[in-house]
């Protein structure tokens, strides 16, 4: 099946200690999303690629980079993981073009704790 | 500025019973709008949106401008509908996630 697979399920990290992330999808979608999501909350779009072009959002914390070497793969690299970064977080693919937005595919996230 | 409200934190209701989960929005052009919901883990997953006027699983949403809201409704709820849901609003590619209503449905 198609789908959107999120490594690992949980991890965990070191306060301090850099940690990445790992999303990869089969849908061939050319849009890739990273959110963040804390016990009992929406979640919150931490940026998106669309195709290679990578977008941040404004109060995304510099501690949070993304990579995306392919279609298929997308990294967040948390560079040094405070414990208010405990959170899930969840991966997404769409397909976007021409201004037509499709719905969101969601992977089924990582749980990241942070000692 | 794009922003989904659900004044809703918690529902409760018997089954059988009609369910109406509040969603409104502010957005300046022209909204497309979703509900998503999040089943006892089970992933995030799309109920359904504005534009295709569907009723999955005995639900509906009417996008309604002039009020700005998005509720949606079952007319008779089932216990298979306890979970998390959220409305969502896109605006260049990107979706607001409204705060969530938890329903639970009693026997």
């Amino acid at each position: 099946d198609a789908m959107v697979i999120q490594n690992p399920r949980y991890q965990v990290t070191q306060f301090g200690k850099p940690v990445t992330l790992s999303c990869s999808q089969t849908l061939n979608h050319n849009v890739m999303y990273w959110y963040q999501q804390k016990s009992s909350q929406a979640p919150k779009l931490l940026f998106h690629y669309y195709d290679k072009d990578f977008n941040n959002e404004a109060d995304t914390p510099d501690n949070f980079q993304s990579r995306r070497p392919n279609t298929s793969f997308c990294f967040l690299d948390i560079r040094s993981p405070g414990l208010g970064d405990a959170a899930m977080y969840l991966c997404a693919t769409s397909r976007a073009s021409g201004g037509s937005y499709n719905e969101q595919f969601f992977g089924p996230g990582t749980r990241l704790t942070v000692l | 500025a794009q922003r989904v409200t659900q004044p809703e934190k918690l529902l409760s209701v018997f089954k059988g019973a009609p369910v109406e989960l509040k969603c409104n929005y502010s957005y300046s052009g022209s909204p497309e709008l979703f509900w998503y919901v999040q089943y006892s883990r089970q992933r995030l997953q799309l109920l359904l949106r504005h534009i295709s006027r569907e009723s999955i699983k005995g639900f509906t949403a009417d996008l309604n401008k002039g009020e700005t809201s998005f509720h949606l409704k079952k007319p008779f709820a089932q216990e298979e509908d306890s979970a998390m849901y959220y409305c969502a609003l896109v605006g260049n590619y990107k979706l607001s996630f409204g705060a969530g209503t938890t329903v639970t449905v009693r026997a």
